[in-house]
């Protein structure tokens, strides 16, 4: 079953780091695109980053850049985003999900609050 | 960024009944290899999104025939015929043709 897990969610203080790992089984990970996207509390969905299969190319929306990192490794079937001065803005569940679209993760609550 | 506009907001549908949803771009959504990166999600009540339908017409697998995309350039539809209990929740249309990929603001299906 082509599956995808995240993990490393949690709540933060502003201007504190967290590290999101998303585990994948059931299909070739270092085949696919991966991205992350994330649905603010009763909101739509926002689209944060992208990597490709081989982690050469990555790319994000404006208002993470330079503060948020996506990762991947191939070895370990696991793509990662690295959050970094996080701001209340960005309490949001984050789901992983591969490059095509399918499948997307149970999804994992990001909360920046003092 | 491109823009993508979705209506209605909201859809009161009876069970069995047919509904379409409209998604527009404010850019064409060609991608320079011919693609049309455009896709449906339907997003279930306390669940993730799942993939409905891909580049504009094509129907993920096990997705149901009663699902129907179509559309070129800056307009796309979705259909939904014989409209059953499991199809409600909000319905998205996402482009991922350009970077920064994005989804429309969702179309909350919900019964009459």
């Amino acid at each position: 079953e082509v599956q995808l897990v995240e993990s490393g969610g949690g709540l933060v203080q502003p201007g504190r780091s967290l590290k999101l790992s998303c585990a994948a089984s059931g299909f070739t990970f270092s085949n696919y695109y991966m991205a992350w996207v994330r649905q603010a509390p009763t909101k739509g969905l926002e689209w944060v980053a992208s990597i490709t299969n081989s982690g050469g190319s990555t790319y994000y929306r404006d208002s993470v850049k330079g503060r948020f990192t996506i990762s991947r490794d191939n070895a370990k079937s696991t793509l990662y985003l690295q959050m970094d001065s996080l701001r209340s803005e960005d309490t949001a569940t984050y789901y992983c999900t591969r490059g095509t679209g399918s499948p997307w993760g149970q999804g994992v609550m990001v909360t920046v609050s003092s | 960024d491109v823009v993508m506009t979705q209506t209605p907001v909201s859809l009161s549908v009876s069970l069995g009944g047919q509904v379409s949803i409209s998604c527009r771009s404010s850019q064409s959504l060609v991608h320079n290899n011919g693609n049309t990166y455009l896709s449906w999600y339907l997003q279930k009540p306390g669940q993730s999104p799942q993939l409905l339908i891909y580049k504009v017409s094509n129907r993920f697998s096990g997705i149901s025939d009663r699902f129907s995309g179509s559309g070129s350039g800056t307009d796309f539809t979705l259909k939904i015929s014989r409209v059953e209990p499991d199809d409600l929740g909000v319905y998205y249309c996402g482009q991922g043709t350009q970077y920064p990929n994005t989804f429309g603001a969702g179309t909350k299906l919900e019964l009459k």
